[in-house]
């Protein structure tokens, strides 16, 4: 099967662009999450979804941040504008409920 | 609140020796799952082990088992035979059965094998 599918896998841009994350989860699963890694606060969960529903946004950091799911098999994480402090590895992760969550590969994203 | 605490937040062993990471957690609630996650340089997030709450023998995979003391909330990982594709980032976590989704992550513990 394959896993978690993030695309692109590098992006740099300038700041004040829009930059939009993509992520197609395994097949099957009805959670998703969205997490953002840096070095200075870890691991954060961000938002994650049910059966395509936000249940929890109470990680997005501000209205620059958007995340939606419009079907079973894609999301995307919108940033708009974005800042340098945005600079950070997001990472998508999928599961089915209460079982281990399987991540994508990741993002780098650079914010210049 | 629901938190987990890594203690070593480096570590150094020789190729072939056993290695343990520590982790804490704490919760109120009596049913959980914990896990450890491995994050190797390519950045991966890799499930390593889990463990069910409500079961008292420790998980096991191959060269990976933990030491589970639920009274202490206690969950540390004991790598076997430590290879050098070990070398990784590893990540302790757990999620509340019945409540959020969330995964709670402690802040990792960096684990150089050298050989």
């Amino acid at each position: 099967d394959a896993g978690v599918i993030q695309s692109p896998r590098h992006e740099v841009t300038e700041m004040g662009q829009e930059v939009t994350l993509r992520c197609k989860p395994i097949s099957g699963h009805d959670y998703l999450f969205w997490y953002r890694q840096t070095m200075m606060r870890g691991l954060e969960l961000l938002i994650y979804f049910n059966n395509n529903v936000p249940i929890d946004d109470s990680g997005m950091p501000e209205d620059r941040f958007s995340a939606k799911m419009p079907n079973a098999s894609f999301s995307t994480l919108k940033i708009q504008p974005s800042e340098p402090r945005d600079s950070a590895v997001y990472f998508c992760a999928s599961s089915l409920s209460y079982q281990p969550q399987h991540f994508g590969d990741g993002t780098r994203l650079s914010i210049l | 609140a629901q938190t987990v605490t890594q203690s070593q937040p480096e570590m150094s062993v020789q190729e072939a020796e056993t290695v343990t990471l520590s982790c804490t957690y704490d919760t109120s609630e009596n049913n959980y799952y914990l896990f450890w996650y491995k994050q190797p340089p390519s950045r991966q997030m890799i499930l390593v082990i889990r463990q069910e709450a409500y079961k008292q023998q420790n998980a096991t995979e191959n060269r990976f088992s933990v030491n589970f003391q639920k009274a202490a909330k206690s969950f540390s990982l004991k790598i076997s035979d430590s290879q050098l594709g070990d070398t990784a980032m590893y990540f302790c976590a757990f999620v509340i059965i019945q409540g959020a989704q969330k995964l709670v992550f402690g802040q990792g513990t960096r684990l150089t094998i050298n050989p």
